[in-house]
Order: structure tokens, then C-alpha cells, then sequence
């Protein structure tokens, strides 16, 4: 069955604009998650959601946001970009939030600001 | 707060060799702890998980609660072994799905 599809692959965008990036999980599973990947930072959480709800958020600032819709597809938004918001966003999916389950991930995308 | 420290950032070892990649990690409550894989242009993927206690491609990874550790280990690496890896642990209950990861070692296994 297909992966975790993550759209678009590449974006730049320059600061004070916002960006939307979008997530499909793999058919059958309702846990989504984004995480932000950086050379500095590595691999940080973001938020989870499960059942269209927000589950679990991780320190990051309001700008970054996210929802989910019925079929599960995801979106993640930041607004107001700044520079060091350049990073891998990944997304992953999961039959059901908790651990324990398996973290299947896409491909990412590759945000860059100028 | 949970934390995950990976000490070595590159690893090199040569084919036949065995190799020991570090995992340590801070948490009072009871954690699962995951390694997870990222080949050259691939996207991140399962290798193990503890509570499996499973054998993936010749590695295993035994969590040692009084060390907090979960080192990875095989004991002849192959060249196809080159490539990152993550640790990662999830607290459980209110956390979730989410993990926490370390910052991962590049492994390169060289012929």
C-alpha cells in the first residue's frame, strides 16, 4: 500500500509570508505527527494528531499550527516565516497514537526562507 | 522532561567489524525506546523497538534501565549497514504518539 505522502517536496518562501504543507497518512491509520529536522536541532516534535484532535503539542511557537481532517490527511501552517524556520518538516503516520506503535514517515518537506 | 543523547555524531567502522552505536537517556517513568534508520535518499524507518526484543538485519538493542541506556549492536557490519541512525523514545501515556529523538550517528562501514 502507498506511504506517507507529504506535499509539496520543495518550497521557498521568503520571510512574512506563511506556508501550508500537507500530509497524507497511510489508508487505515488516524495518528499523524509532525516533526521538524534541522542540522542544529535534529529531529524535534511538533504536534500529533489522532481523530482530528491535537493530542500532544511540542514547544514551538504559535505560529506553527496544524489540524486534521475526517479522513485523516493533515496540514501543518506557519505564518509570519522567519529565516530559522528553514527545515525538513516530516510527517508521520500511525494506526493509533501511543507507544509502541510503529512511526511510518514520508519523504518530507524541504522548507527554505529567504 | 525526557531527553535522548546519541555521544558519537560519526561512526566508522570496517565490514566484519562489530558495532556498538549509544543510546542513552533520561526519563523517571518507564519508556519505550526505538532505533530508527535512515538510508542514503530513503525516508525514516523502523530498525527496532524494545519491547519487541526482536533481531532486525543482525542488530539488537537491549534496554539497560539501570544505565538508561539502548545501545545498538551487530556483531559484523556490512557495508549496506552505512547510514543514519536515530534513537528514540516515547514517555508514554499523555505522550502519546510522540517521540523523542536523539541526534542521530552517521554509521559508515567501509569495505
Amino acid at each position: 500500500k502507498a506511504g506517507v505522502t507529504q506535499t509539496p517536496r520543495y518550497l521557498i518562501k521568503t520571510r512574512g509570508q506563511q506556508v501550508t504543507l500537507s500530509c497524507s497518512p497511510i489508508s487505515g491509520h488516524r495518528s499523524v505527527s509532525w516533526y521538524q529536522q534541522t542540522p542544529g536541532q535534529g529531529l524535534q516534535f511538533l504536534f500529533e494528531y489522532f481523530s482530528e484532535t491535537q493530542r500532544n503539542k511540542g514547544n514551538f511557537p504559535g505560529r506553527f499550527s496544524g489540524r486534521q481532517f475526517s479522513n485523516s490527511r493533515s496540514e501543518m501552517n506557519v505564518s509570519t516565516l522567519e529565516l530559522g524556520d528553514s527545515a525538513l518538516y516530516l510527517c508521520a503516520s500511525s494506526v493509533q497514537p501511543g507507544g509502541g506503535t510503529e512511526a511510518f514517515f514520508g519523504q518530507g518537506t524541504r522548507l527554505t526562507v529567504v | 522532561a525526557q531527553r535522548v543523547t546519541q555521544p558519537e555524531k560519526l561512526l566508522s567502522v570496517f565490514k566484519g567489524a562489530p558495532v556498538e552505536l549509544k543510546c542513552n537517556y533520561s526519563y523517571s517513568g518507564s519508556p519505550e525506546l526505538f532505533w530508527y534508520v535512515q538510508y542514503s535518499r530513503q525516508r525514516l524507518q523502523l530498525l527496532l523497538r524494545h519491547i519487541s526484543r526482536e533481531s532486525i538485519k543482525g542488530f539488537t538493542a537491549d534496554l539497560n534501565k539501570g544505565e538508561t541506556s539502548f545501545h545498538l549492536k551487530k556483531p559484523f557490519a556490512q557495508e549496506e549497514d552505512s547510514a543514519m541512525y536515530y534513537c528514540a523514545l516515547n514517555a508514554g501515556g499523555t505522550s502519546y504518539g510522540k517521540l523523542t529523538f536523539g541526534q542521530g550517528t552517521i554509521l559508515t562501514v567501509h569495505p
